[in-house]
């Protein structure tokens, strides 16, 4: 079983829809989960960083832990075309004794216009 | 401020061959960490530095990769006698501590002939 798993997708949403990204984790201690997205050809950039429960706002966007769950989302109000792109989960654990972000493989977004 | 930077941007490689890809992190990171991106998966930890010590390495795939940052600022990731299987994007990553945001370089995308 891989450490942090994501429905590789792809989700397809039309224009103006909510598009919802799910994670699972396997590591009942990490404290920190981060949503990169990712264009094609290019590096992750951060969208949201959440490290306690419940719900955390940024502009259209929510990310969203369930910590007894092992599970964390992220919500995409009014999606736009421009948000197409692959949205890759990480978690930070401690493993090996250090710190490190474990990744999922992404979910592909299409948003239809 | 400055992001992550890595060259070069582009290296084609003759199987066999050694190659040197090179980061430079935000300025003041104490974290430094290398992942290694196949096409259509997310990122797979290489190694990670806390200023010049290397604390894990566990992700480096074969004693062929290593990695090194002598000054605690610019890191350089070597492949020798590279094989077809090591074609993929190397990620370099900065955060100002493990447990913080991790910041992407641009990456280097590798192709071994």
């Amino acid at each position: 079983q891989k450490e942090v798993e994501q429905n590789s997708g792809p989700l397809s949403v039309p224009e103006g829809a909510i598009a919802s990204l799910n994670c699972t984790y396997s590591d009942r201690v990490s404290q920190s989960f981060f949503w990169y997205r990712q264009y094609s050809g290019k590096s992750p950039e951060l969208i949201m960083s959440i490290y306690s429960n419940g719900d955390k706002e940024d502009g259209r966007f929510t990310a969203q832990l369930n910590k007894a769950s092992q599970y964390v989302s992220l919500l995409i109000r009014d999606s736009q075309p421009s948000d197409s792109a692959t949205y890759l989960c990480a978690v930070n654990m401690f493993t090996s004794g250090t710190y490190k972000y474990i990744f999922g493989t992404g979910t592909r977004l299409k948003v239809l216009a | 401020g400055a992001g992550v930077s890595q060259s070069p941007r582009y290296k084609v490689a003759k199987r066999g061959q050694d190659v040197a890809l090179r980061c430079d992190p935000i300025s003041g990171h104490v974290s430094l960490f290398w992942y290694q991106q196949a096409l259509g998966q997310g990122p797979e930890f290489l190694t990670y530095f806390q200023n010049e010590a290397q604390l894990d390495k566990s992700g480096l795939p074969s004693d062929r990769f290593f990695a090194e940052r002598p000054e605690g600022s610019v890191s350089t990731l070597k492949i020798q006698r590279t094989q077809q299987e090591d074609s993929a994007v190397y990620l370099c990553a900065s955060s100002l501590t493990p447990l913080e945001t991790q910041y992407f370089g641009p990456g280097t995308r590798l192709l071994v002939l």
